[in-house]
């Protein structure tokens, strides 16, 4: 089964703090994602990453930076919370293989910024 | 037109019956679809993946996929109180979009025992 993986369920930090978010997967996957989830706005895409040490900005990345040093890690880094950044946070991991494939998701983190 | 589009629900079932959840995209191009299954306070958790027209069946559940009308369903047979979620359906949001993809916001359905 894949299995992914992050630092934390829950996480309070005040505004202004630098906040990392570790994300870690074991299926060798090329592949891996930052969203947000927040009520009525669904899932949004932040970052992603095809390969090591690559990342393309995804929907809103005003905010955030990521860190891929290694295949199965890939961090997201709130550079200075602030409020509005109190969301969900959802990793996921996909292999390459043709088009598109099945993503798997990690079991959140709850950031609230206070 | 949004790329990926559900009715936000809820649908609400009686046990035993079937549920009914569709979706539509944008893009005539797509080619992989897929339906997640949240529960409150969970991340989704993939259920269904459908790449050809016509039906998937796996156990309880079946996908349906039509192409040239640009939507996608899932049935859910023997509906359960345990199967009282929030459904994601998931379409990568161009062609050339490698390995993105775009979700919808979701159909909460309540199973009423």
């Amino acid at each position: 089964d894949v299995k992914v993986t992050q630092s934390s369920r829950y996480l309070v930090k005040r505004t202004g703090e630098k906040v990392f978010l570790e994300c870690v997967q074991d299926m060798d996957h090329e592949n891996m994602f930052w969203y947000r989830q927040d009520p009525g706005l669904g899932l949004r895409l932040i970052y992603f990453s095809y390969d090591v040490k690559m990342k393309e900005k995804g929907d809103i990345p005003e905010g955030y930076s990521v860190s891929r040093e290694k295949k199965e890690r890939f961090s997201l880094i709130l550079e200075s919370a602030s409020t509005n950044q109190t969301s969900m946070y959802l990793c996921a991991s996909s292999p390459t293989s043709g088009g598109a494939n099945e993503q798997y998701f990690g079991p959140g983190t709850r950031l609230t910024v206070t | 037109q949004k790329e990926v589009e559900q009715n936000s629900g809820p649908l609400s079932v009686p046990e035993g019956a079937i549920a009914s959840l569709n979706c539509t995209y944008s893009d005539r191009g797509s080619q992989s679809f897929f339906w997640y299954r949240q529960y409150s306070g969970k991340s989704p958790e993939l259920i269904m993946s459908i790449y050809s027209n016509g039906d998937k069946e796996d156990g309880r559940f079946t996908a349906q996929l039509n192409k040239a009308s640009q939507y996608v369903s899932l049935l859910i047979r023997d509906s359960q109180p345990s199967d009282s979620a929030t459904y994601l359906c998931a379409v990568p949001p161009r062609a050339g979009a490698g390995n993105m993809l775009t979700f919808g916001g979701g159909t909460r359905l309540m199973v009423k025992p």
